[in-house]
């Protein structure tokens, strides 16, 4: 079965500084990679996802994420993060060519400091 | 706004009550997946429905059940509930298999259930 791991429960960062947020999962060949974001008292939205193809993902709202087979991982960045992005963050996994269910990591969330 | 309703909004109860959660997809679209989010145990999957039939089965437990109904909304029903059952039970909906195909979750707002 597939797994993700999200590395760091939550990561302060000051307002206007880069940002990264680690995800690593279970190795395999054929798997789709999402990053799904849950502002408060809401549900979650799409950020950005690879399917195939680029290994640089770009997403809403300044987000974007590299695909790295090699170290299974695919870690999201943003290079100036706003108060607006304070929220959490779930990376999630499926494995297409096993018509798998999609997994979600524990989810790390993210303080913006003024 | 997603597209997805989930009813109720809030629901309380009590230890050993039966609850039923309900879930409109969005237009269009054939699957429908159930979460349960709570704080020690994240976000977990529960359940997944595609044209009323199931399709895939998570970490669901016994006392609670699912279908989904021919005009494709969905409903998880929640049996002899305990106080870990607390948590906020999200609905999502997709066109198709979003694992085989990567199509995005749509998410609802989410039912947060408090059992007393």
């Amino acid at each position: 079965a597939q797994s993700v791991t999200q590395l760091d429960s939550q990561v302060p960062v000051f307002e206007e500084a880069p940002v990264e947020l680690r995800c690593n999962y279970s190795s395999s060949v054929s798997v789709y990679l999402f990053w799904y974001v849950q502002y408060p008292n809401q549900g979650l939205q799409l950020l950005l996802k690879y399917l195939s193809g680029s290994t640089l993902v770009k997403g809403i709202n300044g987000f974007e994420a590299e695909f790295n087979k090699s170290q299974t991982s695919f870690h999201l960045r943003k290079p100036s993060v706003h108060i607006s992005d304070t929220a959490e963050y779930f990376c999630a996994v499926t494995r297409w060519d096993r018509d798998d269910k999609i997994i979600f990591g524990k989810g790390t969330r993210l303080h913006i400091l003024p | 706004d997603s597209g997805v309703t989930q009813t109720p909004k809030h629901l309380i109860t009590a230890t050993g009550q039966r609850v039923t959660l309900r879930c409109s997809p969005r237009s269009g679209d054939l699957s429908v997946y159930w979460y349960q989010q709570s704080l020690d145990q994240g976000l977990q999957f529960l359940i997944q429905y595609y044209n009323g039939e199931e399709r895939a089965k998570g970490n669901i437990l016994e006392r609670f059940s699912a279908q989904q109904f021919p005009d494709l909304h969905s409903e998880l029903n929640l049996s002899s509930l305990e106080l870990g059952d607390s948590a906020l039970y999200f609905c999502a909906s997709s066109p198709g298999l979003a694992g085989v195909t990567g199509e995005t979750q749509y998410f609802g707002p989410g039912t947060r259930l408090l059992v007393l």
